[in-house]
């Protein structure tokens, strides 16, 4: 079956850009969701990117999309305490969606 | 964006006893909402696809006898835990599609068995 991978954690300072990466397996992906979980809360769609573009930016955050390599990455400038979550991939294709394992992101002061 | 609610936020219960959980949009029609179960420090897994009048689609290796899964309406989707037991304890999160794109997922309910 279809299967998405991050790495787990990833520890930054305040102020510094976080980069997380993901794989995917599904080629046939037409959308990729980068989603945020803050501790005992549901998923929060930071945002999403289609399968024909290769960047999107958003304010803080930049979407690139290497659909050759099936790698997708968040890149988070200026990062703040208040962006210390877990962030997950998640691709969909013809039928439901599938996430990854989550990447632990800590901000330190 | 579209809001989800789901309702209880957090139960605990007695181990031989069903929990029911609502998941509603609150403004919008769902015609696709999905029930997930999140381990600690784990991914979503994915247990069932529910349509609005008619029987839910499950994942391999979930239990339909065991987690009941109605989507009465168009805003409403309930899924009940029966006869829980402490390994059912778990961060159940539902979400919800409206026929485009995007899911809205709900702040999930924290299930706790004793």
């Amino acid at each position: 079956g279809e299967d998405v991978e991050q790495s787990l954690f990833l520890s930054v300072r305040e102020g510094d850009s976080s980069v997380i990466n993901c794989t995917y397996t599904d080629s046939s992906s037409t959308y990729l969701y980068w989603y945020k979980q803050e501790p005992g809360a549901g998923l929060q769609l930071l945002t999403y990117i289609f399968s024909n573009m290769d960047m999107k930016q958003d304010q803080r955050l930049t979407v690139l999309l290497n659909k050759k390599d099936k790698h997708l990455s968040l890149r988070i400038a200026d990062t703040q305490t208040g962006d210390s979550a877990i962030y997950f991939c998640a691709e969909k294709g013809a039928g439901k969606s599938t996430f990854g394992d989550g990447t632990t992101l800590t901000v330190k002061p | 964006g579209a809001v989800v609610s789901q309702h209880p936020s957090r139960v605990i219960c007695k181990s031989g006893t069903s929990v029911k959980i609502e998941c509603r949009s609150l403004d919008f029609q769902a015609t696709t909402m999905f029930w997930y179960r999140q381990f600690p420090k784990k991914s979503l897994m994915l247990m069932a696809t529910s349509n609005e009048g008619s029987k839910a689609t499950y994942e391999q290796g979930v239990e339909k006898d065991k987690f009941l899964i109605n989507h009465a309406s168009l805003t409403l989707s309930t899924l009940t835990v029966t006869s829980a037991h402490p390994e059912d304890s778990s961060f159940y999160i539902c979400s919800a599609n409206a026929g485009g794109s995007e899911q809205f997922f709900g702040p999930g309910t924290r299930l706790t068995v004793l």
